[in-house]
C-alpha cells in the first residue's frame, strides 16, 4: 500500500512559468512533509519542508502548500529555471511516532527553454 | 566540510558473496538511514537508526542487516546478496529534532 503518491511521473514546464508538483498521502500520522530534489548521479538534496500544523511554507522561489483535509501537498516553483530540471521526491515523516520516512516515486521535471 | 560519505561508490559482486557498504557522517547526527532507489519505485527505506545501538526496520528490510556501534557510522550488510538487490543505495543522516536529511552520493550495486 503506497502511503505517499506522486501520480505524475513527469512534467514539462516553460522556463519562467510556474511549476506545480503534486503529492498525496494516506496516513494522518505524518507530522512533516518534505520535498527533495535529485540530479542524476547525486544524492537527493533537501529543498523545503512543512509541518503538519501549517498550510504553507515559502522559501525564495519555492512554496509548499498542505491541504490536510484532502491529504494533499504541492510544491510551487516560481519562476521555473533551467537548473530546476531534476527529479523531485515528496516524503513524509512520522517524527512523533516510529520516525519512519516514506518517499513517493518521484516526478521528473523538465524546464523547457 | 559537513558530509555523508559512502564506500564503495560502485560495486559488482556475485550471488551469495557477503558485502558491506559503509556510511559515515561527520555532523554528529543521531538519526541515520539507508534507502534503495529503483526505477519506478522511488526511494524505499531499508533500515534506520535513531541513535547508537538502536536500529529499526524500514519498508524493505529483507536481505539486509545494519549495525550502529558508534554515532558516525552506519554500515549496510548484505549477508547473501541476490540479483534482486541490484540497486542504487543511499545513506542519509538527520540532526536531532529536525525533519531534514542529508544524503550521501550513493552506491551503485550490481549482483550477478
Amino acid at each position: 500500500d503506497q502511503q505517499v503518491k506522486q501520480n505524475s511521473p513527469s512534467l514539462s514546464v516553460q522556463e519562467g512559468r510556474i511549476s506545480i508538483l503534486n503529492c498525496d498521502y494516506t496516513n494522518s500520522m505524518f507530522d512533516y512533509f518534505l520535498w527533495y530534489k535529485k540530479y542524476p548521479a547525486e544524492g537527493p538534496t533537501f529543498l523545503i519542508s512543512i509541518s503538519s500544523i501549517k498550510d504553507k511554507n515559502e522559501d525564495g522561489r519555492f512554496t509548499v502548500f498542505l491541504n490536510k483535509s484532502a491529504k494533499h501537498l504541492s510544491l510551487h516553483i516560481v519562476p521555473s529555471q533551467p537548473g530546476d530540471s531534476a527529479v523531485y521526491f515528496c516524503a513524509a515523516r512520522r517524527m512523533n511516532r516510529d520516525d519512519k520516512i516514506i518517499f513517493g516515486k518521484g516526478t521528473r521535471l523538465h524546464i523547457l527553454p | 566540510e559537513a558530509q555523508v560519505t559512502q564506500n564503495p561508490r560502485y560495486l559488482i559482486t556475485v550471488t551469495g558473496k557477503k558485502l558491506t557498504v559503509t556510511c559515515s557522517q561527520n555532523m554528529n547526527h543521531e538519526y541515520m538511514s539507508w534507502y534503495r532507489q529503483d526505477p519506478g519505485l522511488g526511494l524505499r527505506q531499508i533500515y534506520y537508526s535513531m541513535n547508537v545501538e538502536v536500529t529499526d526496520k524500514g519498508d524493505v528490510p529483507e536481505g539486509y542487516k545494519v549495525s550502529r556501534k558508534e554515532k558516525r557510522n552506519f554500515p549496510l550488510i548484505l549477508e547473501s546478496p541476490s540479483p534482486n538487490q541490484t540497486s542504487l543505495y543511499f545513506c542519509a543522516s538527520s540532526p536531532p529534532f529536525q525533519e531534514t536529511q542529508y544524503f550521501g552520493p550513493g552506491t551503485r550495486l550490481l549482483v550477478l
